[in-house]
């Protein structure tokens, strides 16, 4: 099993949708989660850290379920501008990998 | 707060040619970071180094140097480039091992 897991996609959303995505991770005893965003040709940027209770940042919601192994992000009302790649992030279990990036969920908001 | 810089934005080098990526973090980070992104591949971690004095392998380090020249910089040698190091390049920095990253713009290297 890799080591942090999520759909490519592309999803493609009309504006003003509901859309979720999850990701799953290996390492059971993995501490801290993060999602990240990516914009074509350009640097990944921390959209939020995910938390053991779950949290908000307007728009945005993102939960962990540590029992399945997997956090997901919600994003409502979706904006043009929302269209990005979406990266899962996962502290790694090998003491050489500080971080372990998915290879992103790619998402297109339409008008 | 400039952040992450790196230079330069752009290279194209041809093969055999060596070259050093330039990265500087403002934000008095410990730990720096350099990874490679290729197409459907994702980030793949290079080297980095957790703190001052110490640099560590990551998944992809053939081919590759780092020297973390004090706190704020950490450098990227090719030492004979080759077309399968034709990638992007990004600098990251962290407070800790561990801790949520920041990026650099990133430098788009063509090797020939």
């Amino acid at each position: 099993r890799k080591e942090v897991e999520q759909d490519p996609g592309p999803f493609n959303v009309p504006e003003g949708a509901t859309v979720a995505f999850n990701c799953t991770y290996s390492n059971s005893a993995s501490q801290s989660f993060f999602w990240y965003r990516q914009d074509c040709r350009k640097e990944p940027k921390l959209l939020m850290s995910v938390y053991s209770s779950g949290n908000e940042d307007g728009r945005f919601t993102a939960q962990l379920n540590r029992a399945s192994q997997y956090i997901s992000l919600l994003i409502r009302d979706s904006k043009l501008s929302d269209s990005a790649t979406y990266l899962c992030v996962v502290v790694g279990d090998s003491g050489n990998t500080p971080l372990v990036f998915g290879k992103g969920t790619r998402l297109s908001v339409i008008a | 707060n400039a952040g992450v810089t790196q230079t330069p934005k752009f290279q194209v080098l041809k093969t055999g040619q060596s070259m050093t990526l330039q990265c500087a973090q403002d934000m008095n980070h410990n730990s720096m970071y350099w990874y490679r992104q290729d197409p459907g591949m994702g980030l793949r971690l290079i080297y980095y180094s957790a703190s001052e004095g110490t640099t560590d392998k990551g998944e992809v380090p053939n081919g590759y140097n780092v020297s973390r020249l004090n706190k704020r910089e950490f450098s990227l040698r090719l030492e004979s480039a080759a077309p399968s190091q034709t990638s992007v390049y990004f600098c990251a920095s962290s407070e800790g091992y561990g801790r949520e990253q920041f990026f650099g713009p990133g430098t788009r290297l063509t090797v020939l």
